[in-house]
């Protein structure tokens, strides 16, 4: 069965930094998400991403984050200057055209800021 | 705004038994889906069951089902023959049927033990 792939797994980056997130969603599907869960928290959606643009945002998504479909296969979420509180699981997620259709989602990045 | 509410942290069962998790949800929209997700410790998010909320008859996938009160806004999920693999998280999510590609709007989680 088609899987939607992030890589990688953990990622460790200092403060002030910039990280990139990537995610290869599952082959035919158009709409595009990120989502972020920070530790014991619930899953929190950030952005989606349809017809190679931002279809919606949420209040967390600032001008710190960016999404980016780069080549026809990878989807990225790009974090400038990351903070503390930015250390948390992102999820990408994907989903095909018809209504009905759940998202499926990647195992996740989780991201560290130290 | 939607909320999604699961009023119960967490839960427990003895393996073999029944369990029931609860959840429900606010909204103005008429059309809309449901969603069940759980999350094992490897923290991936694996989709269990959906629910439309036209359709009348609830959601079966093998041991779990759904108990959907669409007046009541009460979308409970009902795990059958529990066993230990079930342990997890499991959140129960929202999205409006209006927009194709609409977000997940997700509840606090549940998080289930199985007791051998």
């Amino acid at each position: 069965e088609p899987e939607v792939t992030q890589t990688p797994s953990h990622q460790v980056t200092q403060m002030g930094q910039e990280v990139i997130l990537r995610c290869v969603p599952i082959s035919n599907h158009l709409y595009f998400y990120w989502y972020r869960q920070i530790l014991g928290q619930k899953v929190e959606f950030l952005v989606s991403f349809y017809n190679n643009e931002i279809s919606e945002k949420s209040e967390i998504f600032d001008d710190q984050f960016s999404v980016e479909r780069p080549d026809g296969s990878n989807f990225t979420l790009k974090i400038r200057s990351t903070k503390l509180e930015d250390s948390a699981m992102y999820f990408c997620a994907s989903k095909s055209q018809p209504s009905n259709q759940p998202q499926h989602f990647g195992d996740g990045t989780r991201l560290s800021i130290l | 705004a939607q909320t999604v509410t699961q009023s119960q942290p967490e839960m427990s069962v003895q393996e073999a038994e029944t369990v029931t998790l609860s959840c429900t949800y606010d909204t103005s929209e008429s059309d809309y889906y449901l969603f069940w997700y759980k999350q094992p410790p490897s923290r991936q998010m694996i989709l269990v069951i959906r629910q439309e909320a036209y359709k009348q008859q609830n959601a079966t996938e093998n041991r779990f089902s759904v108990n959907f009160q669409k007046a009541a806004k009460s979308f409970s999920l009902k795990i059958s023959d529990s066993q230990l693999g079930d342990a997890a998280m499991y959140f129960c999510a929202y999205r409006r049927q209006r927009t194709s590609g609409s977000r997940l709007t997700f509840g606090e989680g549940t998080q289930l033990t199985v007791n051998p």
